[in-house]
């Protein structure tokens, strides 16, 4: 079975430029998270869809970020300007209840603002 | 709100060694248990999980977790790692009944270098 994809998976980028990671979700998998991983911490919701619906977006800083799951598969992940503090790990990651809603990582796409 | 705190940033132990993580929470109402892995330049990958039941819980690779409500504790334990273990180990918990809700609330990780 096909894990969860992810691209780019290193971006640098200048400050105030823009940058955009996309996600492919394990097949069939209804929800879809994005969470952010700073360095030195633990990873940090920052989305989360259940088909092309957003559930939960209460930590996603909306004045520079923005999600889009329009078909209810693929997803794409936004930053625009971006700041020195966005550099992290943007994880993508999945779900479903068949199987208990157990949550799969994607790789990360590592995101360097200069 | 929920958190998480894993106690210990950095173990370095010998192969053979046995290992104990700790992992505490705060949330006063039913929660569901993880522990991930993160193997250098590989992607977060689930160890173990407790969702009700048996409060000892076997995973993967010979690890395992023991759900302690009253300590409100989740530590991992094995009983003789090896150098191949070397990585980062995450505790994580959301709210639930009986399956994940989305939103893991993260502790900041344990880096475990095992020497040869």
């Amino acid at each position: 079975e096909a894990g969860v994809a992810q691209s780019p998976r290193y971006k640098i980028i200048e400050k105030r430029q823009s940058v955009a990671f996309w996600c492919n979700p394990i097949s069939g998998h209804a929800t879809l998270y994005w969470y952010q991983q700073i360095l030195g911490q633990g990873p940090k919701l920052l989305i989360q869809f259940q088909n092309n619906g957003v559930v939960d977006d209460s930590q996603l800083p909306k004045d520079r970020f923005s999600a889009e799951r329009l078909k209810g598969v693929d997803s794409t992940l936004k930053i625009q300007p971006a700041k020195l503090e966005d550099s992290a790990v943007y994880l993508c990651a999945s779900s479903t209840p068949r199987e208990a809603n157990t949550i799969y990582f994607g790789e990360g796409s590592w995101l360097t603002v200069v | 709100a929920q958190s998480v705190s894993q106690h210990n940033h950095h173990v370095i132990l010998s192969e053979a060694a046995s290992l104990e993580l700790g992992c505490n929470y705060s949330y006063g109402g039913t929660v569901n248990l993880f522990w991930y892995v993160q193997y250098p330049g590989q992607h977060l990958q689930l160890l173990l999980k407790y969702f009700s039941g048996d409060p000892l819980v076997k995973g993967i690779k010979g690890f395992e977790a023991e759900f302690i409500k009253s300590k409100f504790s989740f530590n991992l334990r094995k009983p003789s790692v090896q150098w191949s273990d070397t990585a980062e180990y995450f505790c994580a918990v959301n709210a639930g009944y009986g399956g994940s809700q989305g939103n893991l609330i993260f502790g900041k990780g344990t880096k475990l270098s095992v020497k040869p």
